[in-house]
């Protein structure tokens, strides 16, 4: 089992705070880390890094790939109600397609 | 609309009985996953597929089954042999580079 490990589990931060959502991987034919949102059924797509070094930016949410360190982040500016959910932090392989994710992070955002 | 369609979004099941989750997609994606999804635990991958007739077994097989006789479809069977099928039941498909798009997910009870 090739496997992600995201932390923390659960976050609960006030609506403005800036958070830091982790997600580290086994290094086995690695071929790319995505990350997705899950507020109530389908996950979203939000990014997916394959280049290390390069932050991936989508309005306040961002992310970047170490690949030398095997971990990603995710991170999100000025949080706001909407962005309770959970995230997602998934990795494929270069040499089959097997798509793994983590247990997620639940983010709770309060008023 | 392109998408991926998970059917029914609720399923009833006795004890003993045999059910199948219907996936269909008409993004034109070569993979298509299922992953099973209980509280706290992420997405624990089932069975994968990138090719039609052929798939393959992912962390959780025991007690389920798969057929990819159309590149559109990727249908699940839960068996009796599942003892614990009580979940939420999510499948995907995408391609290697470009990502990946979930269904609406199907959950499953026993009764």
């Amino acid at each position: 089992e090739d496997k992600v490990v995201q932390s923390p589990l659960s976050l609960v931060v006030h609506e403005g705070d800036t958070v830091t959502l982790n997600c580290s991987y086994e290094v086995t034919n690695f071929r790319s880390l995505l990350w997705y949102k899950q507020e109530k059924k389908a996950p979203t797509f939000l990014f997916m890094l394959t280049s290390s070094g390069i932050e991936k930016k989508s309005g306040r949410l961002s992310s970047i790939l170490d690949k030398k360190e095997l971990f990603s982040i995710l991170n999100i500016t000025a949080t706001q109600t909407g962005d309770s959910a959970v995230y997602l932090c998934g990795r494929s392989g270069a040499g089959s397609y097997q798509l793994t994710f983590g247990k997620g992070t639940k983010l709770s955002v309060i008023p | 609309d392109g998408g991926i369609t998970q059917s029914p979004k609720y399923l009833f099941r006795k004890e003993g009985q045999n059910v199948t989750l219907s996936c269909e997609q008409n993004l034109n994606h070569d993979a298509m996953y299922w992953y099973r999804q209980d509280p706290g635990q992420g997405l624990r991958l089932i069975y994968y597929s990138q090719i039609v007739n052929d798939f393959q077994k992912g962390d959780i097989a025991e007690g389920y089954s798969v057929s990819r006789e159309k590149k559109e479809s990727f249908p699940l069977t839960v068996t009796s042999a599942q003892k614990n099928p009580t979940a939420f039941y999510l499948c995907a498909s995408g391609q290697r580079d470009y990502g990946y798009t979930f269904g609406s997910g199907t959950r499953l009870t026993v009764v």
